[in-house]
């Protein structure tokens, strides 16, 4: 059974541009959450969508936003990008909204300069 | 204060110790609680959850949940080089509102040294 793909895995951006991050969740899973982790901050919620519907939020500005598609494979976007942006970005596939069994993949590290 | 407090350590432990990771948390929502390890460069890998107070064992990894005290646990007996990685612990309640994301600790960094 594959597990959870996130591409890129490496991204160099410049300040200001945009970026735009994807999952693809286990086969049969419905939900993707995403994750910000830094070594101040730790791992970070950033949303999460279960059946192409946002259903949770953490508390990021909406300069991040995401979206989820009908074969469950998730994008994340980050608009206007700032140096404090530079992070490993994780996204968590499980096969309920709210469940213990979440799957993460390998990350997407983000470096803005 | 953050939701769940973890110490970040650096943890160093002889091969074959028992090593013991924990974690606090303050919002009685949390139902479910995980234990992730993470290798550098890697994502967090989920070793095992339980529901609600008690414990759990798989191999070498032993969970306590005390929910009256808000604590929980992972005990690693036998400890090998291989474990040698970053613990994260993480809760979960299915109710709505913030407790129903995962919210993790801070990450335990352990070694276990030949």
């Amino acid at each position: 059974k594959a597990g959870v793909t996130q591409t890129p895995r490496y991204l160099i951006k410049t300040r200001g541009q945009q970026v735009t991050l994807s999952c693809s969740p286990i086969s049969g899973h419905r939900s993707v959450s995403w994750y910000q982790q830094t070594p101040g901050q730790g791992l970070q919620f950033l949303f999460e969508y279960f059946s192409e519907t946002q259903r949770n939020k953490g508390n990021f500005p909406g300069r991040f936003s995401g979206r989820q598609f009908s074969n469950s494979r998730s994008e994340m976007n980050v608009s206007t990008l700032e140096l404090g942006d530079s992070a490993l970005y994780l996204c968590a596939s499980s096969y309920n909204s709210g469940s213990a069994e979440a799957f993460f993949g390998q990350g997407t590290r983000l470096t803005v300069v | 204060q953050k939701e769940v407090e973890q110490d970040p350590g650096p943890l160093s432990v002889p091969e074959g110790a028992i090593v013991s990771l924990n974690c606090t948390y303050s919002n009685s929502a949390f139902q479910y609680f995980m234990w992730y390890r993470q290798y550098s460069r890697k994502g967090p890998e989920l070793l095992m959850y339980t529901y609600s107070s008690g414990n759990k064992e798989d191999g070498r990894f032993t969970a306590q949940v005390d929910k009256s005290s808000k604590y929980i646990s992972l005990f690693i007996r036998d400890s090998q080089p291989s474990d040698s990685a970053t613990y994260l612990c993480a809760m979960i309640g299915i109710s709505s509102g913030s407790a129903r994301q995962l919210t993790f600790g801070s990450g335990t960094q352990l070694t276990v040294l030949p």
